[in-house]
């Protein structure tokens, strides 16, 4: 496995405004996923990031809410825009490496939204 | 669409006590199965992965089991300690070997 880092750890935002999440992996990575977890619940896929195109987003997630950016196999970054309090979540990055189906998740982004 | 149940959805032991948590899927056409911890606020840490051709998989006090036919796991923790205290999640990859789909979670407390 590699070191997953995600950025900021945890963040309160006001409504109306938007926060962009980093997700940083020492080595290259074929996949590159981003997750919701919404307070009580378990984890939602919102979409897949793909190198150098548009990421493909999960129904009930739209780019204009969460764009995505993936310049590079080891960078990715999810923005929540135009932030409402139903936004407050863990939001978490998840990578594969090579052919392998094992996952890996970095630690992390607690949002609370007020 | 697949599906994935965890039971019970939380439980609270005295320390000391082996346990079993409970993974079920509707679709047994899996690549793998992983079970992984939560610690409160905070990210994923992969601690088992089956994959379909295998029965289990062992890792110091943990135990997961597969039954494909099934479509359940379990993940036994032997001699459970208050740092076992988390969230158990249980998780499936899509067809495409990928993208997860999770269950509800395990709550456990281990009580000194």
């Amino acid at each position: 496995s590699a070191v997953i880092s995600q950025k900021p750890s945890r963040d309160i935002c006001q409504r109306g405004t938007s926060l962009t999440i980093q997700c940083q992996v020492d080595s290259q990575v074929t996949m590159m996923f981003w997750y919701r977890q919404q307070p009580g619940q378990s984890l939602t896929l919102i979409a897949t990031a793909n190198q150098g195109s548009e990421a493909t987003y999960e129904s009930g997630f739209v780019i204009d809410k969460f764009p995505i950016s993936r310049p590079n196999l080891t960078f990715s970054t999810l923005t929540v825009s135009n932030m409402s309090p139903e936004d407050s979540s863990i939001y978490l990055c998840s990578v594969n490496f090579g052919g392998s189906t094992e996952a890996f998740f970095g630690q992390g982004t607690r949002l609370t939204v007020v | 669409k697949q599906e994935v149940t965890q039971i019970p959805a939380a439980l609270s032991v005295p320390e000391g006590e082996n346990l079993v948590l409970n993974c079920s899927f509707t679709d047994s056409a899996i690549y793998n199965l992983q079970w992984f911890r939560q610690d409160p606020g905070k990210g994923l840490t992969s601690l088992l992965l089956i994959q379909s051709s295998q029965r289990e998989q062992t890792s110091g006090r943990l135990n997961a089991s597969l039954d494909k036919s099934s479509g359940r796991s379990t993940l036994y923790i032997a001699a459970s300690q208050p740092g076992d205290s988390a969230t158990y999640l249980c998780a499936v990859p899509n067809n495409a070997g990928n993208m997860l789909t999770f269950g509800g979670g395990t709550r456990l407390m281990v009580k000194p």
